[in-house]
This record gives structure tokens, sequence and C-alpha cells, in this order.
């Protein structure tokens, strides 16, 4: 089936630099996505959501970007600080209106906050 | 609670054992998920809820699992006759209600198949 994925497994940054993670999917017909966060040992934290109609949305120090031309996802990361070392996942949640409503989510990406 | 909570947090169990796997979504959520999640990978959907109703089940991996939410409420994570290949991370995330809305995810249960 149609998935989505991540172009780098790791990603390192020293602290204090803004970060770049990107996505790629390949299912045309998302309208949703999200990115979450996961530390070592807890379960998926959400980060931030973008819709379909929109390009770009932004949060307390992450924005995220849709190129749907391309289908292509970013999370954008300012500052990044020791807290932010975690593995970011992309989602998409495609509702079909009763059909299925989960997460397909993407391998992730590990970033690594250097002091 | 103030969160999605799941028991047992560890789960070994030798092959062929039923195992269930208990999650208690946030009060009031009405959707409820399960996934699974291998070690570096992302969490695999199985199945959801709405209410008591199971919306979709495409994603359990063959008919030894199977999931129910009664009461619209907690639901169960049922293995029969666990497989080594079961071993995994399984998740359970609520929403307030389905499409377009944030997913909390609980801490998951490690179950570990002998």
């Amino acid at each position: 089936g149609e998935s989505v994925g991540l172009h780098l497994p790791t990603l390192s940054v020293q602290e204090g630099d803004n970060s770049i993670i990107n996505c790629a999917y390949s299912n045309s017909a998302s309208d949703y996505f999200i990115w979450y966060k996961q530390e070592s040992g807890k379960g998926p934290q959400f980060i931030i959501d973008i819709r379909s109609n929109m390009d770009k949305r932004q949060g307390q120090r992450v924005t995220v970007l849709l190129n749907k031309t391309v289908k292509h996802l970013s999370l954008q990361i300012a500052a990044t600080q020791p807290g932010d070392s975690a593995v970011y996942f992309c989602a998409e949640n495609k509702y079909s209106g009763g059909g299925a409503d989960g997460l397909t989510f993407g391998k992730g990406t590990h970033l690594i906050i250097q002091p | 609670g103030a969160g999605v909570s799941q028991s047992p947090r560890y789960k070994v169990t030798k092959r062929g054992q039923d195992v269930a796997l208990r999650c208690d979504p946030i009060s009031g959520h009405v959707s409820l998920y399960w996934y699974r999640q291998a070690l570096g990978q992302g969490p695999e959907f199985l199945t959801y809820f709405n209410y008591e109703a199971q919306q979709d089940k495409s994603g359990l991996p063959n008919d030894r699992f199977s999931a129910e939410r009664p009461e619209g409420s907690i639901s169960t994570l049922t293995i029969q006759r666990t497989e080594q290949r079961d071993s995994a991370m399984y998740r359970c995330a609520s929403s307030l209600r389905g499409a377009h809305n944030e997913q909390f995810f609980g801490p998951g249960t490690r179950l570990t198949v002998l």
C-alpha cells in the first residue's frame, strides 16, 4: 500500500541551530498530516498538524511546510534545545467517511542535538 | 486519569498462550486506536473504534488478533495462540473524535513471546 516515508534516518545539529526534518508521502489523496515526537521509552507526542488546504503552519518554535505538488512535508525546529532530541515521525490521516481512520507513520528521523 | 493508560506495561508469555492487553482512553474521547510498533519503526495501525463500534480492523495481521470496546470506553486487544513474531510494543491512542483530531498515545505494552 501507499506509505509515508522519511529521507534521513539520523540528523545531528548543534544546540541553538535550526533543524529541518523532511518527509515524502506517496498518497496524493492524503488531506491531513501530523508530526509526532517520540522520546526514548515514551509514546508518540503530537507536535503539530496541517491540513491539505494549507501550505504552512506555525507553532511554538516549530513550523510545518506542505508542498502538495511534490508530496513533501517538512518540520522546522528553531533554536534547538537538548530536549528536542528524539525520533520524529510524520504521519498521514486520510479521512474516508467511515473507512480507515488510523494514522500511517513513516519510519522516523532521529534528531540528535549536539551541545 | 490525565492521559491514556495501558496495562500491563510489560507482558512476557510463552508461545501458544493467549494474551489480553488493556487500554483506558482519555475520559470523553470517542475514538480509540490500536497500533503496533516494532523497534526503530513508526507505529503500525491495527484497528480503531468510535464509541463501541469497531470502524476498521483492516490492520489486524490475522484472525488471531481481535479487539473490543463493549461500553465505548476501555478496550481490550486480544492475541490468541501467540507466536514469537507477535513480540512488539502495542500502543493505544485516543482522540476526541476520529478524523483530523489529535491522537494521544499511551505508554504502550511491551509484549515478549518466548
